[in-house]
């Protein structure tokens, strides 16, 4: 089965700097790769997704990059603000490959400093 | 547009007792359910999921159930609670590929 690798679990960046998140996925079938943020005693909100027919996608401050050859993608936030502040997801599956669907990385606690 | 509840959001019980966790999605037909369980500073561990009513597919042996008894409803069930059963219950639907989750139950097994 799909095993996700996610990196690091922690990250602690500047407000207004850069981060970065990234994922590395085992079965090189899988081709849909969501990422999703989840605040504090909430669920999970899906935030961006990649398919493997592009290797970037871009949502204002948010961007997801694939490289299918080495198995791995990145979440990239840029111009960090407070409210990013968050544990993020990373996922991936085969679309259309049934429905137990998305195999989910450990987490990324990414910590926004003032 | 779709939305999904759960209730209730939070829940103490006592070791031994039943538990009866409802979801349910607004807005769609005939979608996959999910049940997931996050423990404390960890990722989500998928429990259940259906595909129709009536069809569950278990992904971790425990004493939990699931059961689907309408399209958009999903429970989840235990006769008797452990202290391993505390953590953070998670519902998500989907029509495809894309996983949508619901706002969580906090459990707390005493």
């Amino acid at each position: 089965g799909e095993n996700v690798e996610q990196h690091p679990s922690t990250l602690s960046v500047q407000e207004g700097d850069s981060a970065v998140i990234k994922c590395t996925y085992s079965d090189s079938a899988s081709n849909y790769f969501p990422w999703y943020k989840q605040e504090l005693g909430k669920g999970p909100q899906l935030i961006i997704d990649i398919r493997s027919n592009v290797g970037e996608k871009k949502d204002q401050r948010i961007a997801v990059t694939l490289n299918k050859t080495a198995k791995h993608f990145s979440l990239h936030i840029t111009e960090t603000q407070p409210e990013d502040s968050a544990v993020y997801f990373c996922a991936a599956t085969l679309s259309g490959g049934g429905a137990d669907g998305l195999t989910f990385g450990k987490g990324t606690h990414l910590i926004i400093q003032p | 547009s779709q939305t999904i509840h759960q209730w209730p959001a939070t829940l103490v019980q006592p070791v031994g007792s039943p538990l009866s966790l409802e979801c349910t999605v607004e807005g769609t037909s005939n979608p996959n359910l999910y049940w997931y369980r996050q423990a404390a500073g960890r990722g989500l561990q998928l429990l259940f999921y259906s595909v129709g009513i009536g069809q569950i597919s278990s992904e971790v042996p425990q004493n939990l159930s699931a059961s689907r008894p309408q399209d958009r409803q999903f429970i989840l069930s235990s006769k008797k609670l452990l202290l391993s059963d505390s953590g953070f219950y998670l519902c998500a639907w989907s029509l495809g590929s894309e996983q949508y989750f619901g706002p969580g139950t906090r459990l707390t097994v005493t």
